[in-house]
């Protein structure tokens, strides 16, 4: 059964700093993996899926990679601003499976 | 825009009391789930329709039911709520999926916020 871990569960960093978000998962069969971004009292947005065929995907400040074989896949946000503040979460996809999500990350940045 | 909308997104009921949660899609997915999330933890999934076929999550309690009467409209009824039963409700829609298949992004409404007194 797909588990999927994420660290650290908060962050708090300053303005304008690089970052890097954390996810594991366990088997490493999946199909696809998916970054959800969440605000407080929201539903989850999806900002990037990443295919088993694909190595990363971009859109603008944010860089998602996969790596299999290492049950493993970070998510980058460059130049963080404060509007970056949320939760980040990610999701595997499996063969015939609901996507499994990870508990999220809590992110703060502060101005 | 096509949008996943729910209401209302806040609901308060007294503990035993029946209450249900309400979703619509514009989008014409044919896949709709509805989500259990508590305060710093993951989703977690209660149940999911293919078109009008009803796919229960093994570990969903009893008390939880629902209904979908067409591909734009689904429901959550909590028969007897209980303390432990709140917690944010999020729908989600994605495009087919059989349960055969690999799936793909799934697209989340705002949620119901659901308190138990």
């Amino acid at each position: 059964k797909q588990e999927v871990t994420q660290i650290p569960a908060a962050l708090s960093v300053p303005e304008g700093e690089n970052l890097v978000l954390n996810c594991s998962f366990t088997d490493s069969a999946i199909y696809n993996l998916q970054w959800f971004r969440q605000d407080p009292g929201k539903g989850l947005t999806s900002l990037l899926l990443i295919q088993s065929s694909q190595r990363e995907q971009t859109s603008g400040r944010l860089n998602a990679s996969l790596d299999k074989s290492s049950g493993r896949s970070t998510l980058y946000i460059a130049a963080s601003q404060p509007g970056d503040s949320a939760t980040y979460l990610c999701a595997a996809g499996n063969y015939g499976q609901n996507f499994v999500f990870g508990p999220g990350t809590r992110l703060s940045v502060l101005p | 825009d096509a949008m996943v909308i729910q209401n209302p997104r806040y609901q308060v009921t007294q503990f035993g009391k029946p209450v249900t949660l309400s979703c619509s899609q514009t989008l014409n997915h044919n896949v709709m789930y509805w989500y259990q999330q508590k305060s710093s933890q993951a989703p977690k999934l209660l149940f999911h329709y293919y078109d009008k076929d009803f796919n229960n999550e093994a570990d969903t309690p009893d008390n939880f039911q629902s209904r979908r009467p067409n591909t734009s409209f689904c429901f959550l009824d909590i028969r007897s709520p209980g303390l432990g039963d709140a917690a944010m409700y999020l729908c989600a829609t994605s495009t087919s999926w059989s349960g055969a298949s690999f799936q793909e992004t799934q697209y989340f409404g705002p949620g119901t916020r659901l308190l138990v007194l």
